[in-house]
């Protein structure tokens, strides 16, 4: 099973709402990613965890929360969304080395479309 | 720093044509180079790889060579089909670092 799957494919949401995007991998990998990707712009990452820890913040706004329940779980938590968070939020995971970095070879999922209104 | 430079798009092209995109990057060491491809309202899949100079990575017809010389890792296919229209993301991850550097992706249409 070499899937990376997320849910829900789309979400509307108001500024004062608070919802949740959930990702969900059963390769087994140990790090697991957020990434945002505008209309026509790569990727940008936004968290890494390794091991279920936050590794990486990549200086997002506090209105976005990631967690990582187990190994094969991720949230993100969403609260306070602006209209520019609209985008395409990617989940990715990877192995994690023997040297405790995760292995460049990263699994995407297929993304949750948000609308921010 | 690290970055990648692909070949402007938008370019489209009639079916069984010959695709090449144009991929140099920057990077301290050796870096490991992806080709990622992006489908209509789909993530990213993973294309093809290469890890040290001169490995070919190849995957559904593409191919692309790692060439540590000119510092490219150009993508080819050379017959396309309507089914490979997408958004095409050249990569790479830093020797010493696991995240992954994108170009600005360039989108092929392939026409009937």
């Amino acid at each position: 099973d070499t899937e990376v799957t997320q849910t829900p494919k789309h979400l509307v949401m108001g500024m004062t709402n608070k919802k949740s995007l959930k990702c969900e991998q059963h390769m087994g990998h140990r790090a697991m990613y957020w990434y945002k990707q505008k209309a026509k712009k790569p990727p940008e990452l936004m968290f890494v965890y390794s091991y279920e820890k936050l590794s990486i913040n990549e200086s997002v706004p506090s209105r976005f929360s990631p967690e990582c329940p187990n190994s094969s779980l991720l949230n993100l938590h969403l609260h306070a969304l602006q209209p520019e968070d609209s985008a395409l939020y990617l989940c990715a995971s990877s192995r994690l080395l023997s040297s405790g970095h995760p292995s460049y070879e990263q699994y995407f999922g297929p993304g949750t479309r948000l609308t921010v209104t | 720093g690290n970055s990648v430079t692909q070949m402007e798009g938008p370019v489209t092209l009639s079916e069984e044509a010959f695709l090449t995109i144009n991929c140099t990057y920057t990077a301290t060491g050796y870096p490991s180079l992806f080709w990622y491809v992006q489908y209509p309202g789909e993530g990213l899949q993973l294309l093809l790889k290469a890890t040290k100079a001169d490995d070919k990575g190849s995957n559904k017809g593409f191919e692309a060579t790692y060439r540590k010389e000119t510092t490219s890792f150009h993508l080819e296919k050379g017959s396309v089909q309507v089914s490979d229209s997408a958004v095409y993301f050249c990569a790479l991850s830093p020797s010493n670092d696991y995240k992954l550097s994108f170009g600005a992706g360039t989108t092929v249409t392939v026409r009937a």
